[in-house]
This record gives C-alpha cells, sequence and structure tokens, in this order.
C-alpha cells in the first residue's frame, strides 16, 4: 500500500513568509504526527491529530499550526518564518493506537533565508 | 516529564562486529518503547517495538529487550553490515493505564552508526 506523502519535499522561504506543508497519510490511518527535525534540538513532537481533532501538542509557539481533513490529510502552517525555523519536517501517520507502529514520510525540507 | 537518553555517538565498526547502542528512558504511565531507523535523505523507518516489559523485540538481526527495572531498551546486533550504517533513534509512546494512545513519540538525540568494510 502506498507509504506516508509528504509535499513538497524543499522549500526555500525568506523570513516573516508563512508555509503551509501537506501529509497525505496511509489509507486507514486516522492520527498524523507532526515533528520537526534539526541538528541541534533532535527530533521534536509538534502536534498530532486523530479524527480531525488535535490530540497532543508539543512546547512550540502559536505561530506553529496545523490541521486534519475529514479523509485525514493534514497540513502544517508556520507564520511569520524565522530563520531558526529551518529543518527537517516529518509526518508521521499510524492507527493512533497504543503500541502501534508510526510510518514516517520522507519529510519536507524547509530553509528559511 | 518522560525523556529517552542515548549513548552518545557517533559509533564506527568493522564489518562483522558487535553493535549495542544504550537507551535508557524515564516516564510516567505505561510507555511502550521503540527503535527507528533514518537513512540519509529518508524519513524515519520503525526497526522494532516492544509494548510491555519484558518483551524482546527482533528484527534484521537487531534485537532489544524491554526492562522495566533498569528503565532499559539497549539495541543489539550480534554482526553488523556496511548497510547498517544510518542513524538510530530509540522512542518511547505513552498510554495511559485503559490503553489510550497520548500519540506522542519522545526521541532519544540518535546515534550515528558507521560501518566500514
Amino acid at each position: 500500500k502506498a507509504g506516508v506523502t509528504q509535499t513538497p519535499r524543499y522549500l526555500i522561504k525568506t523570513r516573516g513568509q508563512q508555509v503551509t506543508l501537506s501529509c497525505s497519510p496511509i489509507s486507514g490511518h486516522r492520527s498524523v504526527s507532526w515533528y520537526q527535525q534539526t541538528p541541534g534540538q533532535g527530533l521534536q513532537f509538534l502536534f498530532e491529530y486523530f479524527s480531525e481533532t488535535q490530540r497532543n501538542k508539543g512546547n512550540f509557539p502559536g505561530r506553529f499550526s496545523g490541521r486534519q481533513f475529514s479523509n485525514s490529510r493534514s497540513e502544517m502552517n508556520v507564520s511569520t518564518l524565522e530563520l531558526g525555523d529551518s529543518a527537517l519536517y516529518l509526518c508521521a501517520s499510524s492507527l493512533g493506537q497504543a503500541g502501534t507502529e508510526a510510518f514516517f514520510g520522507q519529510g519536507t525540507r524547509l530553509t528559511v533565508v | 516529564g518522560d525523556s529517552v537518553t542515548q549513548m552518545e555517538g557517533p559509533v564506527t565498526l568493522s564489518e562483522e562486529a558487535c553493535l549495542t547502542i544504550n537507551c535508557t528512558y524515564t516516564a510516567t504511565g505505561y510507555p511502550s518503547l521503540f527503535w527507528y531507523v533514518q537513512y540519509p535523505g529518508e524519513g524515519l523507518q520503525l526497526l522494532l517495538k516492544a509494548t510491555k516489559a519484558d518483551d524482546k523485540g527482533s528484527n534484521k538481526g537487531f534485537e532489544a529487550t524491554y526492562r522495566k527495572e533498569t528503565t532499559s531498551f539497549h539495541l543489539e546486533k550480534g554482526s553488523v553490515q556496511v548497510s547498517d550504517s544510518a542513524v538510530y533513534f530509540c522512542a518511547l509512546s505513552l498510554t495511559n493505564a485503559g490503553g489510550t494512545s497520548y500519540g506522542k513519540l519522545t526521541f532519544g538525540q540518535g546515534t550515528i552508526l558507521t560501518v566500514h568494510p
């Protein structure tokens, strides 16, 4: 079956702009999580959506937001971009139940200049 | 709060050497434990998992045992190959007593493994 698809793969944005990243989960998966990966901070949890509801949220400023649609596809938005937002953003989908595997997409590489 | 600590890297080994990457965790509740692997330019792939104490996860020659008494989940392989070169992440997810997932993975800092022929 098709894996987790993230678009676009690469983005270059200017400070102050906003950006929207997209994630299409595996068919049947109702949970979508987002992570930020940087060399300095490693992998940090942003938020998780389950059946269109945000179920959990990490410690990121309000400039980071997300949503999930009825078909489980999810988008993440970052407003007023800062240089420090440059990172690999990973999306993961799962059934959302205890101990179940999260399947990751290849990520979107965001560079803020 | 919950956290995962991995051994400092990078780790460099010769082919057919033994591998151990240490992982310890701090968590309240009932964590499930995972090892993920990331190859260059790729996302993360699940390597193995264990959902309760004394469970052993295994895959592709890698093993890890969920040790509640030492809060550890060390990754081991008896004979590494060049193709095992990657970054390895230990992670946990929490559930409540009813088994409901909190939907969040907490990762260790990652260990870079390089295997030379």
